[in-house]
């Protein structure tokens, strides 16, 4: 079955660490990469995403993905945390042959000042 | 630009009792979806509509799970009876289209917690 992996479920840092968040996907063919975060009491919002191209793709509050195909990998990255990074982190992965977005279980991210 | 705008945004209910929830979504955007988020879980899809037609909902438990979207824009997910295990957040998303490369916005979500 198709499905999309995170191992890292709950993250602690503290601030100026850097993150990387693991995500891998177990689809053949082309596929259409997401990450999306959710922010205590908010609702899901698009961080960064590939569709075709570049495979390292940057996007909102500098976080930065790497889509490595060999390893059907996503894995998100950022250099330098901030406390207001704390929030959950999901990838998400839609493949052409089935157009179902399909998520990840989610990595809880907690930065400490 | 409006989000996607879901209602109500809190319930709590007794089992067996039903529940509707309501979503409004982008708009422009012809295909809607319902996904249901478990404490703990990723989301998981629950229906997918293509303007007015549900051309996914293997994932909806259709005993006791409805869903319609009259005319193709707003949506309702209606759930009767309910049960302890459907407490969960139902989330709405929209997209332009379904076509793989489109990005989904999600709403806010509906916190069910039945009691």
């Amino acid at each position: 079955a198709q499905s999309v992996s995170q191992h890292n479920h709950h993250v602690i840092l503290s601030e100026a660490a850097s993150l990387e968040l693991g995500c891998n996907y177990s689809y053949g063919g082309t596929v259409n990469l997401f990450w999306y975060v959710q922010y205590p009491g908010q609702h899901l919002q698009l961080l960064l995403k590939y569709f075709s191209g570049d495979p390292l793709v940057k996007g909102i509050k500098g976080f930065e993905a790497e889509f490595i195909k060999s390893k059907f990998s996503f894995n998100l990255r950022k250099p330098s945390v901030q406390w207001s990074d704390t929030a959950e982190y999901f990838c998400a992965v839609i493949s052409y042959n089935t157009d179902k977005l399909i998520f990840g279980t989610g990595t809880r991210l907690q930065v400490f000042p | 630009e409006a989000g996607v705008v879901q209602s109500p945004r809190y319930k709590i209910i007794e089992k067996k009792q039903p529940v509707a929830f309501w979503c409004n979504p982008i708009s422009g955007h012809n295909t809607l979806y319902w996904y249901r988020q478990n404490l703990g879980q990723g989301p998981e899809l629950l229906i997918r509509y293509e303007n007015e037609e549900a051309v996914d909902d293997s994932q909806l438990p259709k005993d006791r799970f409805s869903a319609e979207r009259l005319k193709g824009v707003d949506s309702t997910l209606k759930i009767q009876p309910a049960e302890l295990g459907d407490s969960a957040v139902y989330l709405c998303a929209s997209s332009e289209d379904s076509l793989s490369g489109n990005t989904i916005y999600f709403g806010e979500g509906s916190w069910l917690t039945v009691v």
